[in-house]
């Protein structure tokens, strides 16, 4: 087991442009979530999904923003017309279910840097 | 609205010394608290956390501690070791809804 994996490492894109982000979580943990991370801040929670199913969602996902898991394994964080604004670390994590809350401890991947010129 | 706090933005302590560092939350419903410690270009590493039934853990050179009332918790390491140095971060939970401070840049001096 490697981990949480994410890629691509890095994105520059231009305003205006869609991008793409994909998560491999550690392959027993059935619940993946998405953060954001800016500079000097914190992770701040985007979205949640157990299985397939996307169970919650922050305010901080704009119409923008969407996110899949389509077979209840990877999962792709796409923005569309991306804004300066989007720039951040994008961080993926994943937990098990079969620990019992409150250890249901996350643990997170490298992260994807998002640069929008 | 910031829920969890981490006033110290950085900490320097010499090898071999204790490092503490501080978080305050505001939110009574957190019950779950996690230390994730971060290196340059990684993403945040689980450290060690702490329910809210209890006001100490402990996991080798580091220890947790929690004062409810006071809604602070604290992580000291010790001693401490160059290879601490990294960004850590303090985190709060209840449900699947987590709060991460702003983080607290440890510089472990040889």
């Amino acid at each position: 087991d490697t981990g949480v994996s994410q890629d691509p490492r890095h994105k520059i894109t231009k305003r205006g442009q869609n991008v793409t982000f994909r998560c491999d979580p550690i392959s027993e943990h059935n619940r993946l979530y998405w953060y954001r991370q800016t500079l000097g801040q914190g992770p701040e929670f985007l979205t949640y999904f157990q299985n397939e199913a996307q169970l919650e969602k922050s305010r901080l996902l704009s119409d923008r923003f969407s996110a899949e898991r389509p077979k209840g394994s990877f999962s792709t964080l796409e923005i569309q017309r991306t804004e300066q604004g989007d720039s951040a670390m994008y961080l993926c994590a994943s937990s098990s279910l079969l620990t019992r809350a409150p250890t249901d401890t996350q643990y997170f991947g490298p992260g994807t840097r998002l640069t929008v010129l | 609205d910031q829920q969890v706090k981490q006033n110290s933005p950085s900490l320097s302590v010499q090898e071999g010394r204790i490092s503490i560092l501080n978080c305050d939350y505001t939110n009574s419903m957190f019950d779950y608290f996690l230390w994730y410690k971060k290196y340059p270009a990684e993403g945040p590493t689980f450290l060690i956390s702490i329910s809210s039934i209890k006001d100490k853990n402990e996991d080798g050179r580091f220890t947790v501690f929690l004062n409810k009332s006071a809604k602070h918790l604290s992580l000291h390491i010790v001693p401490s070791q160059p290879g601490d140095s990294a960004v850590y971060f303090c985190a709060a939970r209840r449900d699947n809804d987590m709060r991460f401070g702003a983080g607290t840049r440890l510089t472990v001096k040889p």
